[in-house]
Parts: structure tokens; C-alpha cells; sequence
């Protein structure tokens, strides 16, 4: 089963505007991490924020984690059509295994 | 450096058939991971090996399969095709600690269509 649930599943933007996708989870997490995909290609790590972490920043891209609400979101400013891509949260607990979500897709329209 | 390289590619197979796929991690890397993307199903984690050990296992049957050479690299197995094993086989890998300390690298994946 999956543990993190990526929502909304798809969304579409404007260049230029804001992209805010969420996760929840169910269980308890050490860490959560957001991937990249781009169409039936391989992922690319984007950001890693631990348990104890709330907020982390790196370049145009914002993550928040609640662990009391077992949610995280993932803030994308100004973004580009080359954001366009399937975006997934990944959550790594004591089960020794990093499980992954069904993804966000995200388009960006030029 | 070179990235995690998977081999082959595409490939196609009919069910009932036996396929192999290799994977190459990073240098430096003893950990390498296999999940499952079929469409719409989002990725389902398959095997983890590190060290040459299985380390965990996802929710597959016994005919999917694998092992990790001394060189870290490995190879998965899948015995008995079935017309739902048809996925893109993603290979990734991480330094000693895994996923707990830090990021997968991905490889490009291997797309297996089962006829």
C-alpha cells in the first residue's frame, strides 16, 4: 500500500504563477522527500526535510512538513513550462523502505 | 561521474517468458533499489539490497527476484511474465545508510511491455 498521498493528482498553472501540491501519510515518518519526474523518465531528488525539521528552502522550491497532521506541501514560486513534470513525495520510516506516492502532474503552460 | 545506468532499455517480452534487468549504481554507492511503475499505479518499491544482502522486500511474488554482485551492481529477475508486469523498472541507489541519511539517484529505467 502507499504511503503517501499526493494531492491534487493534476494541475494546471500559468507561467509565472505559484504550484502548491500537498502529502499526507499515514504512519510515523524520519524523513520526507520530493522527486521529479519527468515523462517516463527516471526521478530526480528535488528536497529532503526531516522529522524534526518544519520548513525547508532550496531555490525556487518551498517544503513544509506537519508531523502532527502527517502532511507536507510542496510550494513551487514563478514557475516555468520547464517545471512541467510528474512531482511525487516520498516518506522513509522504520519499515526500511522509502514509499512513494502516485505523484502530482503538474503543467505549466507557456 | 556516471549517473545509475539500467540496461536494457526497452525491451519486449511474451507472457510466460523470463527477463533480466541489470542495473549499475553510482561508485562509492552500496545500496541499489528496485521499484515497479506500472501506469497509473505510482511506484511500488520491489527489493533493496546493500552490502550484497537483501535488506527488504516489498509485496511481490516469488518470481520477481535479484541479487547484488561484489561490485554492487545488480540484476532483476522476473520468472513467468504476466501481461501486468508490463512497467517501467526503476533502479536506484545511495550512499552506505540509504534512503534514512539522504537521496536516491535514479537511473533512466527499463520499460518492459509484456505481450
Amino acid at each position: 500500500s502507499q504511503q503517501g498521498e499526493e494531492d491534487p493528482q493534476a494541475l494546471s498553472i500559468q507561467e509565472g504563477e505559484n504550484a502548491t501540491m500537498n502529502c499526507s501519510y499515514k504512519t510515523s515518518i524520519n524523513n520526507l522527500q520530493w522527486y521529479r519526474q519527468n515523462s517516463g523518465r527516471g526521478l530526480v531528488h528535488l528536497i529532503l526535510i526531516r522529522s524534526n525539521e518544519r520548513e525547508k528552502h532550496s531555490g525556487r522550491l518551498r517544503v513544509t512538513l506537519d508531523t502532527s497532521k502527517k502532511s507536507s506541501s510542496l510550494l513551487i514560486t514563478a514557475s516555468r513550462a520547464a517545471d512541467t513534470a510528474s512531482y511525487f513525495c516520498a516518506t522513509g520510516g522504520s519499515n526500511y523502505k522509502l514509499t512513494f506516492g502516485k505523484g502530482t502532474l503538474l503543467t505549466v503552460n507557456p | 561521474e556516471a549517473g545509475v545506468t539500467q540496461s536494457p532499455t526497452h525491451l519486449i517480452k511474451t507472457r510466460g517468458q523470463q527477463v533480466t534487468l541489470r542495473c549499475s549504481p553510482i561508485s562509492g554507492h552500496t545500496s541499489v533499489y528496485w521499484y515497479q511503475q506500472a501506469l497509473g499505479l505510482g511506484l511500488q518499491f520491489l527489493l533493496w539490497y546493500d552490502e550484497g544482502e537483501e535488506r527488504n522486500r516489498g509485496n511481490f511474488p516469488p518470481r520477481f527476484s535479484g541479487r547484488q554482485f561484489p561490485n554492487y551492481s545488480s540484476e532483476l529477475n522476473v520468472n513467468a511474465l504476466e501481461l501486468e508486469d508490463s512497467a517501467l523498472y526503476l533502479c536506484a541507489s545511495s550512499a552506505r545508510g540509504g534512503w534514512n541519511t539522504g537521496e536516491l539517484f535514479f537511473g533512466e529505467g527499463s520499460r518492459l511491455t509484456v505481450l
